[in-house]
């Protein structure tokens, strides 16, 4: 069972539509979770943080965090063609960092 | 802002030659990590340090050594470059364990070895 689990897609939308990407882990005793954005030929950027169950919102950005179910998502409120990219899921455990190998998003203009 | 630096964003090396990959950051960070990264393998963890002279193996450390002899710099290695180290190279640093932060990304060393 790999560490990280996220649907990698491709995933479309049309511009204006919410974008959702999910992610699954398998440690329980995971502390941090991350999204990063990768454009092509790019290395990851961060777009979110979250530590504790429940939602946190930043913009058109929304993480939701639910420990119980092992569950991250990321929520994309108004998706912008410039959304398109590749989300990566990252879960920490002291200094261990465990990626998914990415969904690829396209918003469709 | 945090600024991690890559020393090289592309090279072609050939099979056999000696690869030096050089990665600096400006934030004090403790830890520094090497991953590479490759299509549907995601990123992987190839050596990590958590201080100054000190080093841990990754997922994959075979073929690769790493130097830290300064707190802001991290080194990988390739003793002998060969054609399946072909790949995108990304060095990443972040504060010591214990603190829940993420890790800051360099821009990336594309290598291709032929």
């Amino acid at each position: 069972q790999k560490e990280v689990e996220q649907n990698s897609g491709p995933l479309s939308v049309p511009e204006g539509a919410i974008a959702s990407l999910n992610c699954t882990y398998s440690d329980r005793g995971s502390q941090s979770f991350f999204w990063y954005r990768q454009y092509s030929g790019k290395s990851p950027e961060l777009i979110m943080s979250i530590y504790s169950n429940g939602d946190k919102e930043d913009g058109r950005f929304t993480a939701q965090l639910n420990k119980a179910s092992q569950y991250v998502s990321l929520l994309i409120r108004d998706s912008q063609p410039s959304d398109s990219a590749t989300y990566l899921c990252a879960v920490n455990k002291g200094n261990q960092f465990y990626f998914g190998t990415g969904t690829s998003l396209t918003v469709i203009p | 802002d945090v600024k991690v630096t890559q020393s090289s964003r592309y090279l072609v090396k050939r099979t056999g030659e000696k690869v030096f990959l050089e990665c600096v950051q400006d934030m004090d960070h403790e830890n520094m990590f090497w991953y590479r990264q490759d299509p549907g393998l995601g990123l992987r963890l190839i050596y990590f340090s958590y201080d100054v002279k000190m080093k841990e193996k990754g997922d994959i450390p075979e073929g690769y050594s790493v130097s830290r002899e300064k707190k802001e710099r991290f080194s990988l290695i390739l003793e002998s470059a060969s054609t399946n180290q072909t790949s995108m190279y990304l060095c990443a640093s972040r504060r010591r364990e214990g603190y829940s932060g993420e890790l800051f990304f360099g821009e990336g060393s594309r290598l291709t070895v032929l």
